[in-house]
């Protein structure tokens, strides 16, 4: 089955800084990678997600990279703010209807310093 | 976005008592939800794959006695945690998606934090 690894497990970044958190997976044929942010005792919320026929993507202050060769992808947040800090969880699939089971990378805490 | 809901958001109970967990898709129909657990600080790891009309799917180490799937209409899964013990106390979510092509993202409830004492 597929397997997701996360890193770093913990990130603190300076307000305003960039903060990059970077995932590999197993699967080759894997082809959905979403990325989650999770509040304490709340429910995953999708900030951005990439397919596999794409290198990367963008929504304002968020990006995603993915590099199929090498079978990892990243998460870019620039100019970051207070309200970023949270979890952020990476995942990956192989979708191409939305009732596959995802397979979540082991989280990263980050927190912004103000 | 579509909406799935999930119902308890909390629930303590106590040892040896069994407690059932609702997951909802409120404004789409789900042939397969899923069912996630999460300990304290890590990942969201997946139990089980409710499939409707038809007996769910357990991963590898999740005892299917002890966590009862019902997926009884294409809205409505059910997760009963049954004889709890302190162990099961965790963050119980579920989630679902559209079945439709190129549709992948995946909706997930509130969350149920289970506490057994």
């Amino acid at each position: 089955g597929e397997n997701v690894e996360q890193h770093p497990s913990t990130l603190s970044v300076q307000e305003g800084d960039s903060a990059v958190i970077k995932c590999t997976y197993s699967d080759s044929a894997s082809n959905y990678f979403p990325w989650y942010k999770q509040e304490l005792g709340k429910r995953p919320q999708l900030i951005i997600d990439i397919r596999s026929n794409v290198g990367e993507k963008k929504d304002q202050r968020i990006a995603v990279t993915l590099n199929k060769t090498a079978k990892h992808f990243s998460l870019h947040i620039t100019e970051t703010q207070p309200e970023d800090s949270a979890v952020y969880f990476c995942a990956a699939t192989r979708a191409n209807f939305g009732n596959e089971k995802l397979t979540f990378g082991t989280g990263t805490r980050l927190t912004i310093i103000p | 976005g579509a909406v799935v809901s999930q119902h308890p958001s909390w629930v303590i109970c106590k040892s040896g008592t069994s407690v059932k967990i609702e997951c909802r898709s409120l404004d789409f129909q789900a042939t397969t939800m899923f069912w996630y657990r999460q300990f304290p600080k890590q990942s969201l790891m997946l139990m089980a794959t409710s499939n409707e009309g038809s007996k769910a799917t357990y991963e590898q180490g999740v005892e299917k006695d002890k966590f009862l799937i019902n997926h009884a209409s294409l809205t409505l899964s059910t997760l009963t945690v049954t004889s709890a013990h302190p162990e099961d106390s965790s963050f119980y979510i579920c989630s679902a998606g559209m079945d439709r092509p190129l549709n992948t993202e995946a909706f997930f409830g509130q969350g149920t934090r289970l506490t057994v004492v």
